[in-house]
Parts: structure tokens; sequence; C-alpha cells
């Protein structure tokens, strides 16, 4: 079945370093790759996405790129901020499959320190 | 982007009682909602599937009479926990994808807090 592999945290951070989440996945169809961000004490938020291979999401500074070659989709971030702490989860939708269900990485938490 | 509420945000109940909450997708129309449960420092657990106008589908290990969906709607689905016990407190969080948002695109809602006492 499909699945998703993230790297554990917890990630302690100085601001502005560089960023980077690990991402990789197994999926018997065609999937569509995500990363939602989740803010203390509130919901998932969509961060980005990305719908084929070589496909680079992007938004609020953060990047993740559709590796097929690798089956991964790593995040990253130049410069951190301590706004950007939260709890991170990579995910796939696998539409081979005939389903929009999501299938979720465990979540890895980064905080950032002034 | 889509918007997606939840109601209530937080709920404290006694043991025994049934507890609703609803999930409503403010500027779209969502064929699909997704009901999941996130234990403390763990990830989100899929619940159920829902479709307007259908019955739920419910992962194997859920139980559909404890956990009621309904998806009467085009923007509302509603879950209710009934005869809540302790061991149900958790973090209840839909989704929903569907009509004028990417279909494959799910937006959640804010969550709501359930505390059984």
């Amino acid at each position: 079945g499909d699945s998703v592999t993230q790297m554990e945290g917890p990630v302690t951070l100085s601001e502005e370093a560089f960023l980077t989440i690990n991402c990789t996945y197994t999926a018997t169809g065609y999937p569509s790759l995500f990363w939602y961000v989740q803010y203390p004490g509130e919901g998932l938020q969509l961060l980005l996405k990305a719908t084929k291979a070589d496909d680079k999401g992007s938004n609020k500074g953060f990047e993740a790129t559709y590796r097929k070659e690798t089956t991964s989709f790593h995040l990253e971030k130049g410069s951190v901020q301590v706004s950007d702490s939260a709890v991170y989860f990579c995910a796939l939708s696998d539409r081979g499959a005939g389903s929009y269900q999501l299938t979720f990485g465990k979540g890895t938490k980064l905080s950032v320190i002034p | 982007g889509a918007v997606v509420s939840q109601h209530p945000s937080w709920v404290i109940c006694k043991s025994g009682t049934s507890v609703k909450i609803e999930c409503r997708s403010l500027d779209f129309q969502a064929t699909t909602m997704f009901w999941y449960r996130q234990f403390p420092k763990q990830s989100l657990m899929l619940m159920a599937t829902s479709n307007e106008g259908s019955k739920a589908t419910y992962e194997q290990g859920v139980e559909k009479d404890k956990f009621l969906i309904n998806h009467a709607s085009l923007t509302l689905s509603t879950l209710t926990v009934t005869s809540a016990h302790p061991e149900d407190s958790s973090f209840y969080i839909c989704s929903a994808s569907g009509r004028q948002g990417p279909q494959e695109t799910q937006y959640f809602g804010p969550g709501t807090r359930l505390l059984v006492l």
C-alpha cells in the first residue's frame, strides 16, 4: 500500500538557518504530493503541492520538488523564521488508486529559536 | 483559497453523552469530505470518507455505529460521537475536496478538540 516516510523530529534551528525536511514515498499509482503545516492549536493548512514528476511546489519561501527517480519530495527553506515553528506533514494522494484519500507521514516538529 | 470551518472548536462533555461536530465548506461545493482523528504528537488517522448523498466509507477499526457521519449537502458534513467515553477524547479534523476547487486537494478545517470527562 501507499506510505509516506518523513524524517523524525523534533528539529531545532536558529533563525535564518537553512531547513530541509526529508520525505520519501511509496505508491502504486501516480501520486500527487503535498506538504501541510500545522501551527500550534490549529488545523492543517496546505503549504504546497506538486502533481507530477519534476514539478516544484513553492509557497512562503518553502520549496519541494517531485523527484520520481528517488521517490522523494523534500521540503526546503533557505532562511527560517521563528514564525515557521510548526509541525510539517508530508502527504500523498494516489489518483491511480481511484481515490483522493491522503496518506500522511508522521509529521516533523520544527522549532525555530531567535 | 478554499475555506473549511468546523463547529464547535472545543467541546467538553460527560461520559455517555453524544456530541455532534459540524464541518462546512464555505466557498465551494464539497463532493467528498474526510474525517480524521489526531492523537497528541501523532499524525492524522483517517476515520472515514463521505460522499454527498451516500453512506460514509469507514476505515478498518473505526466503529461506524459509534462515529455517525452524515453528508447531507454539498457544504455540510457532520460527525456524531455517540455515547462518548474518555478514550474518545481527541482532536477531530475534517477536510473537504470537490467542485470549484481542485478535486485532489483537500482543505482542512481548524479541528475540534473533544474532551470526555
